[in-house]
């Protein structure tokens, strides 16, 4: 089945401990992006990867960081985390030509 | 960058009856506008998309409309029904080549009444 998986789906962390969240997607997708959504604000986009070893910041890159060494794979890393990151993830992919993106079902972190 | 707005962000509509959205977008050179539905702690699902060479689209109860020249479009739902209920999300990208950014607008909640 194709699809974009997220681990984990739920995360409660403390201030300044560095996560990471996974994504992974079986498309041979070439275009990947994490997203953050809050309430009255949105999808907004954090990075974006284009291919394997190129990526670009988002609209709201702060406190973040990724990695793209593998095509399938596209791990989201907090280096240290705080409140303001508290929030609901996701992970998307979509192929040339862009049929669309193909969501994960999404990560809520809690920093407390 | 891109600017999405959308409107209304919240909408109620009778079953049966026909709901719109509507959204805005400031860049011209954006040439791809998806539409994703969201239902409560689901994934955002894509429902209909439209490319700027075309100025229609229908799937079954769902149209989308738009205006290249005013930089706005639209999405139809006809004869609503209870499921319809979710969060709606437009956006809008660049050509592949600008990085495939989706820009999306800040969602409308459509509530169905039986």
């Amino acid at each position: 089945e194709a699809q974009v998986t997220q681990n984990p789906r739920y995360l409660i962390t403390v201030t300044g401990k560095k996560l990471t969240v996974t994504c992974s997607q079986n498309m041979n997708h070439e275009y990947m992006s994490w997203y953050r959504q809050d309430p009255g604000l949105g999808l907004r986009q954090i990075y974006y990867s284009m291919n394997v070893e190129v990526t670009d910041k988002g609209d709201v890159p702060e406190g973040y960081k990724v990695s793209r060494k593998e095509k399938r794979n596209f791990p989201l890393i907090l280096e240290s985390p705080s409140p303001n990151q508290t929030s609901l993830y996701f992970c998307a992919s979509s192929g040339l030509g862009r049929a669309g993106y193909t969501f994960g079902s999404g990560t809520r972190l809690t920093v407390v | 960058g891109e600017n999405v707005e959308q409107h209304p962000s919240t909408l109620s509509v009778q079953e049966g009856d026909s709901a719109v959205i509507k959204c805005t977008y400031s860049d011209s050179a954006s040439n791809y506008f998806p539409w994703y539905k969201q239902e409560l702690g689901k994934r955002p699902q894509l429902i209909i998309d439209i490319r700027s060479n075309v100025g229609e689209k229908k799937d079954q109860r769902i149209a989308v409309t738009l205006n290249k020249t005013a930089k706005h479009f639209s999405l139809h739902i006809t004869e609503t029904q209870p499921e319809d209920s979710a969060v709606y999300f437009c956006a809008a990208s660049p050509p592949w080549g600008a990085g495939n950014k989706l820009t999306f607008g800040g969602g409308t909640r459509v509530l169905v009444k039986p």
